[in-house]
Order: C-alpha cells, then sequence, then structure tokens
C-alpha cells in the first residue's frame, strides 16, 4: 500500500459509542494530523503529532482522544459523540524537516454520522 | 471573520478560465497553497506560491499573490470537467509550524 490509509471509510454510531478512527501513513513521514471536515466550514485541525509526540491541540473536546503510538500509525478514540460531531474527518502526514513547509500528504477519509 | 476567506460556489463553462480567490489574514504566512479535493477522496496539493513571489505558472494552472491585499488566485486556463472539484486556499503560518489553515473551500462546477 502506498500514502495515507483511513479506516473505516464510513462509520455510523449512536452518541452512546465507542469506536476508533484509523491512520497509517506508508511514506516515511515523522509528522500526523486530524482534520475535520464540515460542510461549508474551513477545515479544522484537531491534532498534530510529530516525532508521536502532541505538539498541537486545538481546543478539541475531551470526547475525541487521540493515539499515535509510532510515527507510522495514528488513531482518534471516539466516546459519547454529539450529532455535531458528524464529519470527514481526514488524516494526514508531513515530513518534520526536510520537506517543503507545510506540505501534506491526505487521506481519503472516514466519513462519521452520529445519529 | 475567518483566517482564510473563499466563496464557495464557482460555476464556469468547459474551455472557460477558471479564477478561484482568497483572502488571508497572516502576514507572515511563508507559503500559501492550493489543494484540490475530488469527489470521495482527501486533498492532494496542487500547487504552492513561496511568499516572495507574485507570480507562478504551471500548465494551465497560474496563482497569483498580492501580498499587500493578502489576496490568493488560482486561475485554470482551458478548464475541463475533470477540473470539477473542491479548491481549498490553505496558508502555512510561518516558521516550525507544519500545519496549514485552510479556508472553507471553493466549489468548482464545469459546466459541459
Amino acid at each position: 500500500e502506498t500514502g495515507v490509509t483511513q479506516t473505516p471509510r464510513h462509520l455510523v454510531m449512536g452518541m452512546t459509542n465507542k469506536k476508533s478512527l484509523k491512520c497509517e501513513q506508508h511514506l516515511g513521514h515523522n509528522a500526523m494530523y486530524w482534520y475535520k471536515q464540515s460542510a461549508k466550514k474551513p477545515l479544522e485541525l484537531m491534532f498534530v503529532y510529530s516525532l508521536e509526540e502532541r505538539v498541537e491541540n486545538n481546543s478539541v473536546p475531551s470526547r475525541f482522544s487521540p493515539e499515535c503510538p509510532n510515527s507510522s500509525h495514528l488513531f482518534l478514540h471516539l466516546h459519547t459523540l454529539q450529532p455535531e460531531d458528524s464529519a470527514l474527518y481526514l488524516c494526514a502526514s508531513s515530513q518534520e524537516a526536510g520537506g517543503r513547509d507545510g506540505e501534506l500528504f491526505f487521506g481519503e477519509g472516514s466519513r462519521l454520522t452520529v445519529l | 471573520g475567518e483566517d482564510v476567506e473563499q466563496s464557495l460556489f464557482l460555476s464556469v463553462r468547459e474551455g472557460d478560465s477558471s479564477v478561484i480567490n482568497c483572502t488571508y489574514t497572516d502576514s507572515s504566512s511563508t507559503y500559501l497553497y492550493w489543494y484540490k479535493q475530488e469527489p470521495g477522496a482527501g486533498l492532494q496539493l496542487l500547487t504552492y506560491i513561496f511568499s516572495n513571489m507574485d507570480m507562478k505558472q504551471d500548465q494551465r494552472l497560474t496563482v497569483l499573490l498580492n501580498k499587500k491585499d493578502k489576496h490568493l488566485s488560482l486561475r485554470i486556463a482551458d478548464t475541463q470537467t475533470g477540473d470539477s472539484a473542491i479548491y481549498f486556499c490553505a496558508e502555512s503560518k510561518g516558521t516550525g509550524r507544519r500545519a496549514l489553515t485552510f479556508g472553507s473551500g471553493t466549489r468548482l462546477q464545469v459546466q459541459p
């Protein structure tokens, strides 16, 4: 596999469920990101990991919990979500050093629906 | 207002030129980007411009940057139906911060 892979592509969950989104990158990058894409709104940066350490957390509610066990994998654990959390969640990766500043490589996203 | 602003929708006829506009607020931005998102896909880098440039051309794409007005535009010449997608403007907020700040995206619809 190549690039950035996200699973599942679609997820429907109730407000009391616990689920996880998974992201895997095969590009040898050392920084990974979660973005939230909602209709007609700017992409919202949620979390940034650099060398497996969280370096940015943009005031995201605690019902979203990220995990980065190694530089190739990133998870987003979800629990007690709200219907307004329904969105497309995009994972991205980049090369922290040496790459062009800010060039991100995105996965295809996980479409989340909260009932 | 938002850090990066774009109009939400643009419709053009096949063969015409498309111009997608973007305004941003951070004068310290080092790179400015255009990303393309096709239906059901993630975002892909289309082109970028360094902040000390005012124009960049890449085949059918022309990027214009007006730093004074903090205005960025993407011109697509001879627009094709395959260019129908959402186009996101993004900025890199200075050195040391890799994460980008994106706009809301402009949906380009190309009529045959």
